[in-house]
């Protein structure tokens, strides 16, 4: 069966320290791969989706980037943190544009 | 451009009460609907979709939406709500186009009394 790993859990950075969250999925291959991020436990910001190795799309211009090395490895990055880029970020896969989103169980990062 | 709507911060329902969550969807194209719910700190959870066929789309723990496309609307009903239905639910359109963008709506709290 299919599953998501996204670590850590909680991250606590302080402004300007660089940032690096992973996301890996099991069990399928060349899934389609996204990044959003929620404020406040309301709506979720699509960051970056993917849709094979080395392929990103980017969806809101900021300090942050993202990277697919590998067909089911994504990952989040940030050189200097913002304040503002506190939130909740959660990682999901699927297997095609008709097909439901499966999602990590996120990652709560406070900047400090 | 394809964008969802869901016009209510919140909805309260009595246990036992059925339950309408409201959303409306604006796509070129035919659309492909999502409902998920999302419990406190956790990674959101897949309920029902709508690609094609049927307008009453059945889902997961009783849950059912009715595709209505002279009102672009996707709404989500339950018969009997549930005091564990409360939790925070989303609307998603996703394909519209050929698209591989996933939008989701702002997320509506449904809160049910016991």
């Amino acid at each position: 069966s299919q599953t998501i790993h996204q670590w850590p859990a909680t991250l606590v950075q302080p402004v300007g320290s660089p940032l690096s969250l992973e996301c890996t999925v099991e069990g399928t291959s060349n899934p389609n791969l996204y990044w959003y991020r929620q404020a406040a436990g309301r709506g979720l910001q699509l960051l970056f989706y993917s849709v094979g190795i080395g392929q990103i799309s980017s969806e809101v211009p900021q300090n942050l980037s993202a990277s697919r090395p590998q067909d089911r490895q994504f990952i989040l990055s940030s050189k200097k943190l913002l304040l503002s880029d506190s939130g909740f970020y959660l990682c999901a896969w699927r297997t095609g544009y008709n097909s439901p989103l499966h999602f990590g169980n996120g990652t709560r990062l406070t900047v400090t | 451009a394809q964008s969802v709507a869901q016009p209510e911060d919140q909805v309260n329902v009595a246990e036992g009460n059925p339950l309408t969550v409201k959303c409306t969807y604006s796509v070129s194209g035919n659309p492909y609907l999502f409902w998920y719910v999302q419990y406190p700190n956790r990674g959101l959870q897949f309920l029902l979709k709508y690609i094609t066929g049927d307008n009453l789309v059945k889902g997961s723990y009783g849950f059912e939406a009715e595709f209505n496309k002279s009102q672009t609307s996707f709404h989500l009903k339950k018969p009997s709500a549930l005091v564990s239905d409360s939790a925070l639910y989303f609307c998603a359109v996703s394909g519209a186009g050929g698209t591989y963008k996933y939008i989701f709506g702002t997320g509506t709290r449904l809160k049910v009394l016991a």
